[in-house]
């Protein structure tokens, strides 16, 4: 089955600084990723999907990442504000069974410091 | 903005009880699904649901769950008799459509926890 690896530790950056989290993944390669941002007790929000036949993907402050040979993605927060501290998640799609249900990474919690 | 919500915020039960936890999807969407959250843990699919009835299910929804879409707008999650692991966040999602670039939208969640 398909694994996800997300960083547990969490990361820890200054104000302005870009913040650079990673997803990995084993087997065979989503068509589609996802990345989630959570709050504490609430449900995941979503941010962006990348396509497989995507290298990038960029919405305001965010860039995603997707580099099917290394079965990764990165998801980077350019200028970071304490506002973006959360936990974010990566979900993958399946492709064999084309499935909708998302599978989750473990998430990383991103705290920004003022 | 349209969202999801859900309700009760806070479920308390005693093990071996029934409960039933709601959700409001957003209106013109036709997808359903339900995941949970252990404690400290990653978000896990359960099910999904469209055209009143379910299209996928996991390993975890076994016989002791099941859902349903009583009316046009509500949709829920039944638990016939509550175990200790079932504690856990329950997050409802809608989807406007069934490819799997339609975005999921979570509600906010129920906090289930079985004494």
């Amino acid at each position: 089955s398909q694994k996800i690896e997300q960083n547990s530790e969490a990361l820890n950056i200054q104000e302005g600084k870009t913040a650079t989290l990673t997803c990995n993944y084993t087997n065979y390669s989503p068509a589609y990723l996802q990345w989630y941002r959570q709050d504490p007790g609430r449900g995941p929000v979503f941010l962006l999907l990348i396509r497989e036949n995507e290298k990038e993907k960029r919405k305001e402050r965010l860039k995603v990442t997707f580099d099917t040979t290394l079965k990764q993605s990165l998801f980077h927060i350019t200028a970071s504000q304490p506002a973006d501290s959360a936990t974010y998640l990566c979900a993958l799609d399946t492709v064999d069974t084309g499935r909708r249900a998302l599978t989750f990474g473990s998430g990383t919690r991103l705290q920004v410091q003022p | 903005e349209p969202e999801v919500t859900q309700t009760p915020s806070h479920q308390v039960t005693q093990m071996g009880q029934e409960v039933i936890l709601r959700c409001v999807p957003i209106s013109n969407h036709l997808y359903f699904y339900w995941y949970r959250q252990i404690l400290g843990q990653k978000v896990e699919f359960l099910v999904s649901f469209y055209n009143n009835e379910i299209s996928e299910k996991s390993e975890i929804f076994d016989d002791q769950f099941s859902v349903e879409r009583p009316d046009g707008s509500n949709f829920t999650l039944k638990i016939r008799s509550t175990k200790l692991e079932d504690s856990a966040m329950y997050f409802c999602a809608s989807s406007e459509g069934g490819h799997r670039t339609d975005t999921q939208y979570f509600g906010p969640g129920t906090r289930l926890t079985v004494l």
